[in-house]
């Protein structure tokens, strides 16, 4: 069966570094996303991608952070430099279209230091 | 801004008994309610989801119920077992809006009981 698969698992970084954390969504899926869960808080949206471009981007996806699916199978996402509040679980998830269920990843854990 | 809300954060129950884990939501656009489940230190899992033109939806043990005028929907599973102990998520989406993005709420962790 096909799955989201996440690279690396975990991430520990200094403060200040930049991160790149990397999926692969299914491969014939058209809609890509990336939700993070900070520590006994809920998962909440950070950026959809669809098309080759951003197409809705939360709050939290300030000019620190950016996306790109740099080749037909990756998605990556880059934090420039991070803060100790990016410490979370990040998941990639990718949809194929309506009725647009998302299927997520088992999540990249980054620790700031 | 709690668009959708799971407010028991935690229920227990016997195996062979039924599971109900509740969420609710306010926005109106939502059209498409998923759950999902999610084990400690993995991504979540999807399991069922229903369409706002319908009231039921079912697969296997798992079925959802969606009360549209109530904005409620409930997730029942019938027969619980111990392997479905874990933290279960209510998300909800518009397909009015061009991303589909999912809003979560908080979750329900389950604990079955041998």
């Amino acid at each position: 069966e096909p799955e989201v698969t996440q690279t690396p698992s975990h991430q520990v970084t200094q403060m200040g570094q930049e991160v790149i954390l990397r999926c692969v969504p299914i491969s014939n899926h058209l809609y890509f996303y990336w939700y993070r869960q900070i520590l006994g808080q809920k998962v909440e949206f950070l950026v959809s991608f669809y098309n080759n471009e951003i197409s809705e981007k939360s709050e939290i996806f300030d000019d620190q952070f950016s996306v790109e699916r740099p080749d037909g199978s990756n998605f990556t996402l880059k934090i420039r430099s991070t803060k100790l509040e990016d410490s979370a679980m990040y998941f990639c998830a990718s949809g194929g279209g309506p009725p647009h269920t998302q299927y997520f990843g088992p999540g990249t854990r980054l620790t700031v230091l | 801004d709690q668009q959708v809300k799971q407010n028991s954060p935690s229920l227990s129950v016997q195996e062979g008994r039924i599971s109900i884990l509740n969420c609710d939501y306010t926005n109106s656009m939502f059209d498409y309610f998923l759950w999902y489940k999610k084990y400690p230190a993995e991504g979540p899992t999807f399991l069922i989801s229903i369409s706002s033109i319908k009231d039921k939806n079912e697969d296997g043990r798992f079925t959802v119920f969606l009360n549209k005028s109530a904005k409620h929907l409930s997730l029942h599973i019938v027969p619980s077992q111990p392997g479905d102990s874990a933290v279960y998520f209510c998300a909800a989406s518009a397909s009015r809006s061009s991303n589909y993005k999912l809003t979560f709420g908080k979750g329900t962790l389950l604990t079955v009981n041998p």
